[in-house]
């Protein structure tokens, strides 16, 4: 199956520090790729929704210039969390999506758990 | 405004016993509704989808527009069964595709 890797696993950063999580798609093209956040013991909360070469679709309420992020190849796209406050910590998970021959099928990272101090 | 409910965060089975797993949608267009599953220190994964019809580990979902919903459904459960599931509704506007999930339910499978 495919498979969607993110680093770092695991960050803490102190408050006021920008933070960058990658998301790779490693064996196949990601047309679109999408941010969630999670809090805990509730769901998945989408971000943004990212397509290559193109700006990315925001949420409403999530804050764009906060939240950074690029879409710069089929296999690779970027969260930055800018500035980073203790209301930030959460549990950032990433997906994507190939749309061909799979639908809309997303296929999910491991997940990515910040720590803002 | 597209919206998925999980009725129940919780759900305990005895082995051997049927499993539903409820979700409800709102949507005023054609969704595509999904199934992920999430098993201890897991990624998500999919489960099944609606369009494709079939039965994943002896799980099926039917898609009811009339009820509006896409219940999870299995008539024996087992003990691997045990996890997190989310139902997902996902939606394509002006080539913008949305995806909302459900808060998901905790199955639980008592030997």
């Amino acid at each position: 199956g495919a498979v969607v890797s993110q680093h770092p696993s695991r960050v803490i950063c102190k408050s006021g520090t920008s933070v960058k999580i990658e998301c790779r798609s490693l064996d196949f093209q990601a047309t679109t790729m999408f941010w969630y956040r999670q809090f805990p013991k509730q769901s998945l909360m989408l971000m943004a929704t990212s397509n290559e070469g193109s700006k990315a679709t925001y949420e409403q309420g999530v804050e764009k210039d906060k939240f950074l992020i690029n879409h710069a190849s089929l296999t690779l796209s970027t969260l930055t969390v800018t500035s980073a406050h203790p209301e930030d910590s959460s549990f950032y998970i990433c997906s994507a999506r190939s749309g061909r021959g799979r639908g809309n099928e997303q296929f999910f990272g491991p997940g990515t758990r910040l720590t803002v101090l | 405004a597209q919206r998925v409910t999980q009725p129940e965060k919780l759900l305990s089975v005895f082995k051997g016993a049927p499993v539903e797993l409820k979700c409800n949608y709102s949507y005023s267009g054609s969704p595509e509704l999904f199934w992920y599953v999430q098993y201890s220190r897991q990624r998500l994964q999919l489960l099944l989808r609606h369009i494709s019809r079939e039965s994943i580990k002896g799980f099926t979902a039917d898609l009811n527009k009339g009820e509006t919903s896409f219940h999870l459904k299995k008539p024996f459960a087992q003990e691997e069964d045990s996890a997190m599931y989310y139902c997902a509704l996902s939606s394509n506007s002006g080539g913008y595709q949305k995806v909302t999930f459900g808060i998901g339910t905790k199955l639980q499978v008592i030997p």
